[in-house]
């Protein structure tokens, strides 16, 4: 197990279609993070996963979005209806076990999946 | 929403020169840290700060903190054209719980060869 992978690495799509992003964490991390960074910006905060369990969402997360992680292993972060301010760089990370103090939230990031809506 | 803010947001230097990024933030931390992204890359960490530490190094990166001033450096000695990235700074907000962590909108530099 060599890092995160997303998948695809680019998605070129017509506005008003549906996009599905997969990423598979490191095997041992039980948080998994989804950002979004568009062109000259930091990354900005979407939603983190302990395990199954959706933990938190970041209000940039419309219904259009949805984002799931059945079994605690990979997760998928899907988005429907697509408009044209959707295009950017989706990132997923992931981080290990225990608590910030040892470092928990220390993320490893993948090298993320490019979505550009026409 | 963004709690960090880089500055400069770009930086060009020859190489062997030293590059200095600060990040400010609003709110308190339990860590503050550094990450750098090659274009079209995701992030890779580079150094993490706890609140409670002034300063830390770590080969030729050398990061200090300020809780007073709610601010941060990131000191890149001796340059290389392979240190031509972008650097964001990343804080951990410490409200509720949360493991997430909160991105600036990094510094862009340039190291010429």
């Amino acid at each position: 197990d060599t890092g995160v992978s997303q998948d695809p690495r680019h998605k070129i799509t017509k506005r008003g279609q549906n996009v599905t992003f997969r990423c598979d964490p490191i095997s041992e991390h039980n948080r998994l993070y989804w950002y979004r960074q568009t062109l000259g910006q930091g990354p900005e905060f979407l939603t983190y996963f302990q395990n199954e369990a959706q933990l938190e969402k970041s209000r940039l997360l419309s219904d259009r979005f949805s984002a799931e992680r059945p079994k605690g292993s990979f997760s998928t972060l899907e988005i429907q209806r697509t408009e044209q301010g959707d295009s950017a760089m989706y990132l997923c990370a992931s981080s290990r076990p225990g608590t910030v103090s040892s470092g928990a939230n220390v993320l490893t990031f993948g090298a993320g999946s490019r979505l550009t809506v026409l | 929403s963004q709690q960090g803010e880089e500055d400069p947001q770009a930086l060009s230097i020859q190489e062997g020169e030293n590059a200095t990024m600060n990040c400010s933030y609003k709110t308190s931390i339990n860590n503050l840290q550094w990450y750098r992204q090659n274009s079209g890359r995701g992030l890779v960490h580079l150094i993490l700060i706890r609140s409670n530490e002034r300063e830390k190094h770590s080969g030729r990166l050398r990061v200090t903190l300020d809780t007073s001033k709610k601010s941060s450096s990131l000191l890149i000695t001796a340059s290389r054209a392979a240190d031509t990235a972008s650097y964001f700074c990343a804080t951990d907000p410490r409200m509720d719980s949360s493991y997430k962590l909160i991105f600036g909108s990094g510094t862009r530099l340039l190291v010429r060869p």
